[in-house]
C-alpha cells in the first residue's frame, strides 16, 4: 500500500517554464515532507522541504505548496533549467520528524532545451 | 566531508549465494537508514538504526535479510541466500538524528541475482 504517491512518472518541460511536480498522500499523521532529487547513478539529494504548519514554501527556484485538507503537495521549479533534469522523490515523516521518511515512486522530469 | 561510502558500486551474484553490502556513515551522524530503490515501488525502508542500535526492521523483507551496526562508522546489510526478485539498488543514508535533519544518501550498490 503506497502511501505516497507520485502518479506521473514522467515529465517533458520546456527550458524557461514552469515544472510542477506532484504528490499525494494517505497517512493523516504525516506532518512533513520533503522532496528530493536524484542523477543516474547517484543517491538522492535533499532538495526542500515544508512543514505541516505551514503551505507554502520557498528557495529560489523551488517552491513546495502544501494542501492538508486534499492530503497533496507539489512542487514547482520556475524557470526550469536543463541541469534539473532529474529523478524526483517525494517522501513524509510522522510526529517524531524525519527519522523515518516514506517515499513515493519518483517522476522523471526531462527540461528540453 | 567524504559523504556516506558504499560499496561494492555494483555486485553481480548467483541465486543462492551470499551477498554483503557495506556503509560507512557521514562522520558525526547517529543515524542510519538501509534504502532498497525498485521501479514499481520505489525507495522502500528495509532498517533505520539510531546510535548503532536498531530502531525499526519493520521493512526488511523476510529473515534472509539482516542488518548490523557494529560500530558508529560501519553498517552492513547482508542477503543469505540470494534470491533473483532481491535485484535492486540499496541505499544507505545518513542523518544527524536532530529534529528535522536531512538524510544524507550514498551513490548506492546496484546489485543483480541471477
Amino acid at each position: 500500500d503506497q502511501q505516497v504517491k507520485q502518479n506521473s512518472p514522467s515529465l517533458s518541460v520546456q527550458e524557461g517554464r514552469i515544472s510542477i511536480l506532484n504528490c499525494d498522500y494517505t497517512n493523516s499523521m504525516f506532518d512533513y515532507f520533503l522532496w528530493y532529487k536524484k542523477y543516474p547513478a547517484e543517491g538522492p539529494t535533499f532538495l526542500i522541504s515544508i512543514s505541516s504548519i505551514k503551505d507554502k514554501n520557498e528557495d529560489g527556484r523551488f517552491t513546495v505548496f502544501l494542501n492538508k485538507s486534499a492530503k497533496h503537495l507539489s512542487l514547482h521549479i520556475v524557470p526550469s533549467q536543463p541541469g534539473d533534469s532529474a529523478v524526483y522523490f517525494c517522501a513524509a515523516s510522522g510526529y517524531f520528524g524525519n527519522e523515518k521518511l516514506t517515499f513515493g515512486t519518483g517522476t522523471r522530469l526531462t527540461i528540453i532545451p | 566531508d567524504a559523504g556516506v561510502i558504499q560499496s561494492p558500486r555494483h555486485e553481480v551474484t548467483e541465486m543462492g549465494q551470499e551477498v554483503t553490502l557495506r556503509c560507512k556513515p557521514i562522520s558525526g551522524h547517529n543515524s542510519l537508514f538501509w534504502y532498497r530503490q525498485t521501479m514499481m515501488r520505489g525507495l522502500e525502508l528495509l532498517i533505520y538504526f539510531n546510535n548503532n542500535v536498531p530502531i525499526d526492521d519493520s521493512g526488511m523483507p523476510e529473515d534472509r535479510f539482516s542488518a548490523k551496526m557494529p560500530n558508529a562508522s560501519f553498517s552492513t546489510l547482508k542477503i543469505q541466500p540470494s534470491e533473483p526478485r532481491d535485484s535492486a539498488v540499496y541505499f544507505c543514508a545518513s542523518s544527524a538524528g536532530t529534529g528535522n535533519s536531512p538524510l544524507h544518501f550514498g551513490n548506492g550498490t546496484r546489485l543483480t541475482v541471477t
